[in-house]
């Protein structure tokens, strides 16, 4: 396994257009996170799956954002009708379990541009 | 609203020289405190977990204590060098099987 990857790595869009990024997590590995990073802050949560349940998502979390995680192995992040503002670093991670007691390993990030 | 503070932000130290971050967060509720290292272009790296109050770990150069009642955790880099320039990242948590939630980091960039 090669730990967590991420697809694309970049993705530069005109507001108004759908994204999707997605995300393969370490397969044995029960709980996966989406976070998102702009400039000078550190990463924010937006949500967790265990499994493929969507357990927890963030009340920052738009409308146009939505998440999946079809038969808990890959995820997908789709932002609908971009806008300037969603512009920033996604990350994914995934521990073996969704206790805290593990550590999160990171994939590399999708970074999103929208003009 | 959960807040974690790190500080101080940003630091610039000399090849040699040892160093520590403070990462404060709400002292009640406490589950478990992350350290993660967050080298440029690369992915968040893990360092730490810690869950009880008093914990002490270290690997190599970098330690890390844990004040669970006082709510405060501290990193320390012994005779930093320039491949410990990276952005080190504390997250807390709350109540078991809830999300990380991150401070913004402090940057440490050390010149040779």
């Amino acid at each position: 396994d090669t730990g967590v990857s991420q697809d694309p790595r970049h993705k530069i869009t005109k507001r108004g257009q759908n994204v999707t990024f997605r995300c393969d997590p370490i397969s044995e590995h029960n709980r996966l996170y989406w976070y998102r990073q702009t400039l000078g802050q550190g990463p924010e949560f937006l949500t967790y799956f265990q499994n493929e349940a969507q357990l927890e998502k963030s009340r920052l979390l738009s409308d146009r954002f939505s998440a999946e995680r079809p038969k808990g192995s890959f995820s997908t992040l789709e932002i609908q009708r971009t806008e300037q503002g969603d512009s920033a670093m996604y990350l994914c991670a995934s521990s073996l379990d969704g206790s805290g007691a593990n550590v999160l390993t990171f994939g590399a990030g999708s970074r999103l541009t929208v003009l | 609203i959960l807040n974690v503070e790190q500080s101080p932000q940003s630091l610039h130290v000399q090849e040699g020289d040892s160093t520590n971050f403070t990462c404060s967060f709400p002292s009640s509720n406490f589950y478990a405190l992350h350290w993660y290292r967050w080298e440029t272009a690369k992915s968040p790296e893990a360092l730490f977990v810690m869950t009880l109050n008093g914990d002490e770990k270290k690997k190599g150069r970098i330690s890390a204590t844990l004040n669970t009642k006082e709510g405060y955790s501290y990193l320390y880099i012994k005779g930093s060098q320039p491949e410990d320039s990276a952005t080190y990242l504390c997250a807390f948590i709350r109540q078991a099987g809830t999300a990380l939630i991150f401070g913004k980091g402090t940057t440490l960039s050390v010149s040779s």
